[in-house]
């Protein structure tokens, strides 16, 4: 069965530190893998996206990873600030027609 | 070259009422898909629709959904004689095509609440 699992459920961080979440997947055959941030109330942006070749992609303080052999990936952000607080969703697209797996999101509280 | 545009961003319905939500897709866009979140849980894929055609709706409930992507105008979802248990965000996003390497744009989405 396809699924994408998350962890934390939910975190609280201090602004300024760093943090990493985590994504596991069983979509096969796998095609590429997002990092959507979604702000209360708002639709997902996306932040990153890799494809099975691709191991790792950064924009600005966000940097995700990816090990297709283990069906892992990981989001990690750097020096956090208060506008990190939001959901951040793990999607995972396989190939041959439209799969596209969501995960249930990690939820980043910042605090001040 | 505006975003994704959902209407209404907030619609209140009493049981047995219909809701319809629409969305716009980004210029250029002729791939819809349509997802619904309840409250702290993830986003659920619904229906994906090309303009006048349904391409996937295994996510969608076999009854009292509909939806529509019409050559001229923006995509419908219908829900018909709503329940308490349909009130979720409606969240609509398009693509440029229907690969799944084509990144797509989310919409604010709809708060649907069912009293």
């Amino acid at each position: 069965k396809n699924q994408v699992e998350q962890s934390p459920q939910s975190l609280i961080i201090l602004e300024g530190k760093n943090c990493t979440l985590q994504c596991n997947y069983t979509v096969s055959p796998f095609s590429n893998l997002r990092w959507y941030k979604q702000d209360t109330g708002r639709g997902p942006v996306s932040l990153t996206i890799m494809t099975f070749s691709e191991n790792t992609k950064s924009n600005g303080r966000y940097t995700a990873t990816l090990d297709a052999d283990t069906k892992q990936s990981s989001l990690h952000i750097t020096a956090s600030q208060l506008s990190d607080s939001a959901s951040y969703i793990c999607v995972v697209s396989g190939t041959g027609g439209f799969k596209t797996i969501f995960g249930a999101g990690t939820r980043l509280f910042v605090k001040a | 070259n505006a975003g994704v545009m959902q209407n209404p961003r907030h619609l209140v319905r009493r049981r047995g009422q219909e809701a319809r939500l629409r969305c716009s897709p980004m210029k250029g866009h002729s791939h819809v898909y349509w997802y619904r979140q309840l409250p702290e849980e993830g986003l659920k894929f619904m229906v994906y629709l090309q303009k006048e055609n349904i391409i996937d709706e295994s996510g969608m409930p076999k009854e009292r959904f509909s939806a529509e992507f019409p050559k001229e105008g923006p995509s419908i979802l219908r829900i018909q004689q709503v329940v308490r248990g349909d009130s979720a965000a409606y969240f609509c996003a398009s693509s440029l095509n229907g690969q799944t390497d084509t990144e797509a744009f989310f919409g604010q989405g709809t708060r649907l609440t069912v009293v």
